[in-house]
């Protein structure tokens, strides 16, 4: 199985800063990487995929790296605003139909 | 498209009662997974179907857990007899064919088992 790592630390920042959410993995290497954004009392909602082969991934303010040497995916929000505030998951999957999910990290963005 | 359809929202039962979820999918989307979240285990795959038949229910805590699919459009899960711990929200996702595709999620149910 895959053990997924994401700091279970609320993270704290500055509106305007960059917001930097890290997440680890062991064991094997996932052909797919997603992350997705979660607000209290709603279900996850998709935000970016990234591929083995891709080490970055952009879409508007969001930025994904993928490190397969680190196990690690690093998840950027530049220019954070207080409606970034949500917990960020991400998930990888396992023979491409099954994705196991990190427990999230709390961002709190604030004016 | 009014999204994945979960129900109840709510659902509050005594241990040993039988419990009912109830799941529509994204018309179209040929896959449906079960998940459950807790604080403590986060969010767990319990089960997934492909084209209405199920795949792998490894995650399937035990045999107190149920879930069909009689139809693309519909799906249950099942919890005969509940107990206090399994107690969590648990999320129905659908996605389209295709690796990697984004799998999208229903808003929930939040299930009080006392």
């Amino acid at each position: 199985s895959q053990k997924i790592e994401q700091n279970s630390e609320a993270l704290n920042i500055q509106e305007g800063k960059t917001a930097t959410l890290t997440c680890n993995y062991t064991n094997y290497s996932p052909a797919y990487l997603q992350w997705y954004r979660q607000d209290p009392g709603r279900g996850p909602v998709f935000l970016l995929l990234i591929r083995e082969n891709e080490k970055e991934k952009r879409k508007e303010r969001l930025k994904v790296t993928f490190d397969t040497t680190l196990k690690q995916s690093l998840f950027h929000i530049t220019a954070s605003q207080p409606a970034d505030s949500a917990t960020y998951l991400c998930a990888l999957d396992h023979n491409f139909n099954k994705f196991y999910f990190g427990s999230g990290t709390k961002l709190n963005v604030k004016p | 498209d009014a999204g994945v359809i979960q129900s109840p929202r709510h659902e509050v039962t005594e241990m040993g009662q039988e419990v009912t979820l109830r799941c529509k999918p994204i018309s179209g989307h040929d896959y449906l997974f079960w998940y459950r979240q807790t604080m403590m285990r986060g969010l767990e795959l319990l089960i997934y179907f492909n084209n209405n038949v199920p795949i792998d229910d490894s995650g399937m805590p035990e045999d107190r857990f149920s879930a069909k699919m009689p139809n693309a459009s519909f799906s249950t899960l099942k919890i005969q007899p509940s107990e206090p711990r399994d107690s969590a929200v648990y999320f129905c996702a659908s996605r389209p064919s295709g690796s990697g595709n984004e799998q999208f999620f229903g808003p929930g149910t939040r299930l009080t088992v006392l």
